[in-house]
Parts: C-alpha cells; structure tokens; sequence
C-alpha cells in the first residue's frame, strides 16, 4: 500500500503565484523526498529531507517535515510553466513508498 | 554519463508471451528497483537489489521475476504476460539505502500493453 498520499490531487495556478502541495504518511521514516514528473517521462529527485530536519530549501523549492503530524509540504515559489509535471513525495523506512502525486498545472 | 537507461521504451504482447525489460545504470550503483506506475496508483515497488547477485521481493512482485548478474544490469522477466501487467515500468538506482543516500535516479520508463 502507499504510504504517502499527496493532498491535492490537482492544482491548477497562474504563473507568478505560489503552489503548495502536501503529503501524509502513516508510519515513521528515515527521510521523505520529493520527486517531479514531467508528462511521458520518468521521476526526477527534487530534495531529501531528512527525519530530524525541519525544513529545507532549493532553489525556489521549500520543504517542511512535521514527524508529529506526519505531514511534509512542498511549496514552489514564483511558479512558471516550466513547472507544470506531477510531483511525488516519497517515504523512506528502509524501503520506498510512493504517493499517487500531486498533478501541478502552470497557465501562462 | 548516460545514467540510468532503459529498452526497450514500448512494447505491446499478447496474453501469455514473456518478454524481458533490461535496466543498465552507470553510475556504480548498489541498489536497484523495478517499479510499475498505474493511473492514479503512484508508484509500487515490484522487486529491488541491494547488490550484485541478490534480489528481493518488494510490494507486488507476483507474476514477475528478476535477475541481477553484473553490478550494472537489472534485468525484469514476464513469463507470461496479462492484461493486468499493462503499465508503465521504471527502473531507478540508488548509492545506498537509509537515512542520507538514497536518492533515487529513474529511468525514462517503458510502456507495456499486454492484450
């Protein structure tokens, strides 16, 4: 079963504005990491944070962990089209569990 | 580095066939995973290795079976394909498992259609 289930399933925003995204997971983790989808192509690693981490940042990406509600969000800033892919938050406890991803729509 | 590539990208068989999907990574990996995505499912683990030589089952591994005979080549067989196994199949590769490095790198995918 999956552990991480993104929230929502679809985000549809203009380019300029902010887009967040949220995952919740059931069990406890080593770290949970963020991946991109871009349509007809496979997963690309976005950021690892890490159990005892709090937040992280890359770039215009910006990441939360809360271990006490098993939630993390991953907050892209100043979207653009560019950024338009499905985006997936993954749980690490020795193995890898997927979530059925967040479909991110960027209108120009 | 070509990192982690797949073959072939699409295939259509019919009920009952087999065939194989090789997965070859360049960067030294240890880990290797073979994953399925279905529409609105996500990704689910089918089978992984932690090393040359071993393989292990992960989420839904029947109806599939793998083999891991060089360090660099992660090979899934079908031998007898169904129209449940239709998907989209990924490979990926990781330096190692745990807390810190355990990024994973994906390949580009391969398209099945079992009829």
């Amino acid at each position: 079963s999956q552990q991480g289930e993104e929230d929502p399933q679809a985000l549809s925003i203009q380019e300029g504005e902010n887009a967040t995204m949220n995952c919740s997971y059931k069990t406890s983790i080593n770290n949970l990491q963020w991946y991109r989808q871009n349509s007809g192509r496979g997963l690309v690693h976005l950021i690892l944070i890490r159990s005892n981490e709090r937040e992280k940042h890359s770039g215009r990406l910006r990441v939360t962990l809360d271990t006490s509600k098993k939630s993390s969000s991953l907050l892209i800033t100043a979207s653009r089209a560019a950024d338009t892919a499905s985006y997936f938050c993954a749980t690490n406890n020795n193995d890898m569990r997927f979530g059925a991803g967040t479909r991110l729509t960027v209108k120009p | 580095n070509a990192g982690v590539t797949q073959t072939p990208k699409f295939r259509v068989l019919k009920t009952g066939q087999s065939m194989t999907l090789l997965c070859a990574q360049d960067m030294n990996h240890e880990y290797m995973y073979w994953y399925r995505q279905d529409p609105g499912m996500g990704l689910r683990l089918i089978h992984y290795s932690v090393g040359e030589g071993t393989t292990a089952k992960g989420e839904v591994p029947d109806g599939y079976n793998v083999s891991r005979l060089k360090k660099q080549n992660f090979l899934l067989g079908l031998e007898s394909a169904a129209p449940s196994q239709t998907s989209v199949y990924f490979c990926a590769s990781s330096r190692g498992q745990g807390r810190v490095y355990n990024e994973q790198f994906f390949g580009p995918g391969t398209r099945l259609t079992v009829l």
